[in-house]
């Protein structure tokens, strides 16, 4: 079956410091990718998607690249921030279709200064 | 444009009593989905409105689940009775159509359902 994989929280950083969320998928087909974050008090918002593989979405300073050979989508930064803090959740779904979202558990992120 | 509402914020009611959860979309979205995050794990799909039909229910728990979308525009989630286990949070997404560059989903703030 589909499913995605996210590395356990919480992640804890000192503002400034590189972040990477890994995120790995299993798909029948081939996926769309997505990095949804929540944060506190908030809904999900898209953060930044790929269609295809070697696509890399971008979006504030976040990146992930969509990796077919490793299956995977890490979403990285270069240099994070308080405001950065929150839940990220990472998806696939099927465009052209009838596509539910399939997430990963969530990894939440905080940041201090 | 407003985007997608969710009604209540916070629900908190006793085991046996029956709530409903409500879901305005983004006008003009014909995909109307319900997902739910139990216990910090992994959001999980529940059910797919195409305007007022249910395209797809696999996800739906059990038959203390019930969903509508009259008319195609608002819709309702309706858990009779309630049970310990369906505390969490009920979010709701839209999305325009299937065709490429609209079929991205729009989150509500989500609905936090406490059962005691």
């Amino acid at each position: 079956g589909n499913s995605v994989t996210q590395m356990e929280g919480p992640v804890t950083l000192s503002e400034e410091a590189f972040l990477t969320i890994n995120c790995t998928y299993t798909a029948t087909g081939y996926p769309s990718l997505f990095w949804y974050v929540q944060y506190p008090g908030e809904g999900l918002q898209l953060l930044l998607k790929a269609t295809k593989a070697d696509d890399k979405g971008s979006n504030k300073g976040f990146e992930a690249t969509y990796r077919k050979e490793t299956t995977s989508f890490h979403l990285e930064k270069g240099s994070v921030q308080v405001s950065d803090s929150a839940v990220y959740f990472c998806a696939l779904t099927f465009s052209g279709g009838y596509n539910k979202l399939i997430f990963g558990a969530g990894t939440r992120l905080a940041v201090h200064p | 444009e407003a985007g997608v509402t969710q009604f209540p914020s916070h629900s908190v009611i006793e085991k046996g009593q029956t709530v409903t959860l409500r879901c305005d979309p983004i006008s003009g979205h014909d995909n109307l989905y319900w997902y739910r995050r139990v216990m910090g794990k992994e959001i999980k799909f529940l059910l797919h409105f195409v305007k007022e039909s249910k395209q797809d229910e696999s996800g739906m728990p059990n038959n203390r689940f019930l969903a509508e979308r009259t008319g195609g525009t608002y819709s309702t989630l309706k858990v009779q009775p309630a049970e310990l286990e369906d505390s969490g949070v009920y979010f709701c997404a839209s999305s325009q159509d299937q065709t490429s560059g609209r079929y991205i989903q729009y989150f509500g703030a989500g609905t936090r359902l406490s059962v005691l």
